[in-house]
């Protein structure tokens, strides 16, 4: 059974709507990790987390908003979605180190 | 500034032929991961590789951590190896990894 599960596996969204991204992990990790992956730039860092109810900003927050409510469960939440967020997002868990256990990715298109 | 930087962007070989893949990292680090990625798929992870020479099956990673590189060499190619190599790094153990941006490899029979 996959261990890290994301929701939705695609979406549709309209500029300036609201959009969450959901990750849950079954690993029992402390270290989550969503990443947005566009053509050409390979996997960059939005936001991660080192234990439930805290958040870090990564590389690109811009626009993005974390939340790690439980160890199990890490969001990413675009408040108002607009055309250059449509991208393939990945989410991920990790036991500490460079060591990470992916998603299969939420591919999201905004309009 | 881009923490890691791969080579090359793509590569096309025949069949049976064998493949290397170069990283290099702006800073000095002994975390190292090499993952594959199918087109529009799942992130796998192949070799945790901080220093030295790590084989398994036809991959063979080497890490040479004062000249901040690291390489993947994938001998006798094969159809299905066809995807995109992607390298980690992070700093240390709690800091967050950052990919290059990857070798899209592409094996024609």
């Amino acid at each position: 059974e996959a261990a890290v599960t994301q929701s939705p596996r695609s979406k549709v969204a309209v500029t300036g709507g609201k959009v969450t991204l959901s990750c849950h992990q079954t690993n029992n990790h402390d270290y989550m990790y969503w990443y947005r992956q566009d053509t050409g730039h390979g996997l960059r860092l939005i936001h991660y987390s080192y234990v439930a109810d805290s958040t870090e900003k990564g590389d690109i927050p811009d626009g993005y908003k974390a939340s790690r409510p439980s160890q199990e469960n890490f969001s990413l939440i675009l408040e108002l979605a607009s055309l250059s967020q449509t991208a393939v997002y990945f989410c991920a868990s990790s036991p500490g180190r460079v060591e990470q256990y992916f998603g299969p990715g939420t591919r999201l298109t905004v309009l | 500034e881009q923490q890691v930087q791969q080579s090359p962007a793509s590569l096309v070989l025949q069949e049976g032929e064998n493949a290397e893949l170069q990283c290099s990292f702006s800073i000095f680090t002994n975390q190292v991961q090499w993952f594959y990625q199918r087109p529009g798929g799942r992130l796998v992870s192949l070799l945790y590789n901080p220093s030295g020479t790590k084989q398994s099956g036809r991959l063979t990673s080497t890490t040479v951590i004062k000249e901040r590189r690291s390489s993947l060499h994938i001998s006798s190619s094969q159809i299905t190896d066809s995807g995109t190599y992607l390298c980690a790094m992070s700093r240390n153990n709690n800091n967050a990894p950052r990919f290059g941006a990857g070798t899209k490899l592409t094996v024609k029979p």
